[in-house]
């Protein structure tokens, strides 16, 4: 089975924090995403990497970076956390050059800053 | 600008037929996809329409028409466990995903 594997599925931060999201998938995927979902709206592109140190703004970069070292593992960092950024992340990979473009999840980290 | 509409909640009764539409003004198109995600889950992929007509597979169909910027999503013969959210999302000229709020899929026995 496929698996996109997110560290945390609940974390409660304070404002100002660093946080680290981790995602880890184990397709040998070359594309990995990390979207965030909010209701009532569609899922956000904050950043995306099509290979190892490869990194992409999406379209809501601001306050987020995302560090891509190995293949597998695709990680997003909110350098000083603020309460707008409380929502639900997501991380996605997709093999590079699919006629489709299936985008596999993770479960969710959803990121509570106080 | 580029939008993906669909309804917010739809209710529908076990064992009957759905149908999900979702209309869309993007900047080019390359392609539709629909994902289900149940509540507090992943979102999975369900169907990816690039050509105008239906595509079926099983209980839920996916149709396309490019001319309109509308699909619609169909599900039969409704289980409880469809129960979830439906997602639209379409790859626009950049191949870009743009997508839709969701559709709130509630099934009554």
């Amino acid at each position: 089975d496929v698996k996109v594997t997110q560290s945390s599925r609940y974390l409660v931060k304070r404002t100002g924090e660093k946080v680290f999201l981790e995602c880890v998938q184990d397709m040998d995927h070359e594309n990995m995403f990390w979207y965030r979902q909010d209701p009532g709206l569609g899922l956000r592109l904050i950043y995306f990497s099509y290979d190892v140190k490869m990194k992409e703004k999406g379209d809501i970069p601001e306050g987020y970076s995302v560090s891509r070292e190995k293949k597998e593992r695709f990680s997003l960092i909110l350098e000083s956390a603020s309460t707008n950024q409380t929502s639900m992340y997501l991380c996605a990979s997709r093999v590079s050059g699919s006629e489709t473009g299936e985008l596999f999840f993770g479960e969710g980290s959803r990121l509570t800053v106080l | 600008g580029q939008n993906i509409d669909q309804p917010t909640e739809m209710t529908a009764t076990e064992g009957a037929i759905v149908q999900i539409n979702c209309t869309y003004q993007t900047s080019g198109f390359n392609g539709l996809f629909w994902y289900q995600q149940h509540a507090g889950e992943a979102p999975t992929f369900l169907s990816y329409n690039v050509l105008d007509g239906l595509e079926e597979k099983g209980r839920f169909s996916s149709f396309l028409s490019r001319s309109k910027g509308y699909s619609y999503l169909l599900l039969k013969e409704l289980q409880m466990k469809d129960s979830a959210s439906y997602l639209c999302a379409v790859k626009d000229s950049n191949y870009q995903l743009i997508w839709g709020a969701g559709t709130k899929l509630i099934i009554k026995p």
